[in-house]
């Protein structure tokens, strides 16, 4: 993998259900992994950061986990409200403190 | 804090025209960042700052772009000639130290070029 990859592009869940997307990066000169979410209108807001191999971190109802030797991420959100409503943007931060951006996910939970 | 402010929100212009966007980051923050925002490529890295010198600038698109950080309260990214596939909206946003620490974004400038 040489880009950021984000799957799906979109996703549309009932409220209540719960989703997770995926973030796929490279692994050479990874140093650290972004979650960010952003609203229409608004700026990306950083969720979460994590660096070490089988890292975990949890916010509310929203999760996520880290994998550096495959290059992936997760990101989870359990329960999901209307006001989850948002594109979630992974970032890939390299040894070189270069931040790389993936293409985002867009999640619309419908009530 | 007032956080990473960005001027100006919104310019319309017309081709040819020069476009200077400004940028003032968290004050402390020695990383600073900027990104173009399109449909069809997403949040795309321009170039950024390390204590206001140029690390990476290989995501500036052609010569027509330029970004400066003469002190650490101040960055431009100025755009000289503009084209209508420059309109966009362009991000600037800070962050502390080379650790795992996150970006703090700007509210973004809308450029339109017609």
């Amino acid at each position: 993998i040489l880009n950021v990859e984000q799957s799906p592009q979109s996703l549309h869940v009932q409220e209540g259900d719960s989703t997770n997307f995926t973030c796929s990066f490279p692994s050479s000169n990874f140093y650290a992994l972004h979650w960010y979410r952003w609203e229409t209108a608004k700026s990306p807001e950083a969720l979460f950061v994590m660096t070490l191999n089988g890292d975990e971190k949890k916010k509310g109802r929203i999760s996520a986990t880290l994998n550096t030797k495959e290059g992936y991420s997760y990101l989870y959100i359990k329960g999901s409200q209307p006001e989850d409503s948002a594109t979630y943007l992974c970032a890939s931060k390299t040894s070189y403190d270069k931040v790389i951006f993936g293409p985002g996910t867009s999640l619309s939970v419908i009530p | 804090d007032a956080g990473v402010i960005q001027s100006p929100r919104h310019e319309v212009t017309e081709m040819g025209q020069e476009v200077t966007l400004r940028c003032k980051p968290i004050s402390g923050h020695d990383y600073l960042f900027w990104y173009r925002q399109t449909m069809m490529r997403g949040l795309e890295l321009l170039i950024y700052f390390n204590n206001n010198v140029p690390i990476d600038d290989s995501g500036m698109p052609e010569d027509r772009f330029s970004a400066k950080m003469p002190n650490a309260s101040f960055s431009t990214l100025k755009i000289q000639p503009s084209e209508p596939r420059d309109s966009a909206v362009y991000f600037c946003a800070s962050s502390l130290g080379s650790g795992a620490n996150v970006l703090t974004f700007g509210a973004g400038s809308r450029l339109t070029v017609l």
